[in-house]
């Protein structure tokens, strides 16, 4: 059973593209995290999605950043008109279905975002 | 929403010497603490966790302690070694909402 899939690991744009990372849950999997880790601190919650919806994307950035988890296929982070603060990893996890209370996430490596 | 705070951010010790790392939530009504440990360059994994309804769970050389008065809850390595450096997050989550909120993590360091 592979274990939730992120890429590419690793992305350089220049200031003013476009970033797309993508995320593949675990088999099973219906719900989808994104968390964003700057260097040397911990990991923020961005976005929480299901199928087709988003459950709760109150760390989202207003302005740039958007997210879906569309029936097919991976689930995939946007950020349009990157800046250097941008800069960071976006960890990505999954889990089964909803629990309470909530259990473990599954992370995947991370894709790990650079702006020149 | 709910807030967690960790301490300390770095933690040395000897080989063989235990550690401890505390958190502190916010929120009292967060009935979920996990434990993550994430090595360099690679992604966090659940080490241990516990619920709102157990004080204290032990996994071989760790431990988690919960304290629902004081909202704070803390993990214990014993007998570390060295592959036991890493960086340790805490994290807690309210009822009905399935999103972890993460302390800033602690970077231990076993020297042999």
């Amino acid at each position: 059973n592979a274990g939730v899939m992120q890429n590419p690991r690793h992305l350089v744009r220049r200031r003013g593209q476009e970033a797309r990372l993508r995320c593949s849950p675990m088999k099973g999997h219906s719900h989808v995290y994104w968390y964003r880790q700057l260097p040397e601190e911990g990991l923020k919650f961005m976005v929480y999605l299901q199928k087709e919806n988003i459950i709760d994307e109150s760390g989202m950035p207003k302005e740039r950043f958007s997210a879906e988890f569309p029936k097919e296929g991976p689930s995939i982070l946007r950020i349009q008109q990157v800046v250097r603060g941008d800069s960071a990893a976006y960890f990505c996890a999954s889990s089964p279905r909803l629990r309470d209370p909530a259990g473990e996430l599954f992370f995947g490596e991370g894709s790990r975002l650079t702006v020149l | 929403g709910e807030n967690v705070e960790q301490h300390p951010s770095t933690l040395s010790v000897q080989e063989g010497d235990s550690a401890v790392i505390k958190c502190t939530y916010s929120d009292s009504a967060s009935n979920y603490f996990p434990w993550y440990k994430q090595e360099l360059g690679k992604r966090p994994q659940l080490i241990i966790d516990i619920r709102s309804n157990v004080g204290e769970k032990k996994d071989q050389r760790i431990a988690v302690t919960l304290n629902k008065t004081a909202k704070h809850f803390s993990l214990h390595i014993t007998e570390t070694q060295p592959e036991d450096s890493a960086v340790y997050f805490c994290a807690a989550s309210l009822p009905g909402f399935q999103k972890l909120v993460f302390g800033t993590g602690t970077r231990l360091l076993v020297s042999p």
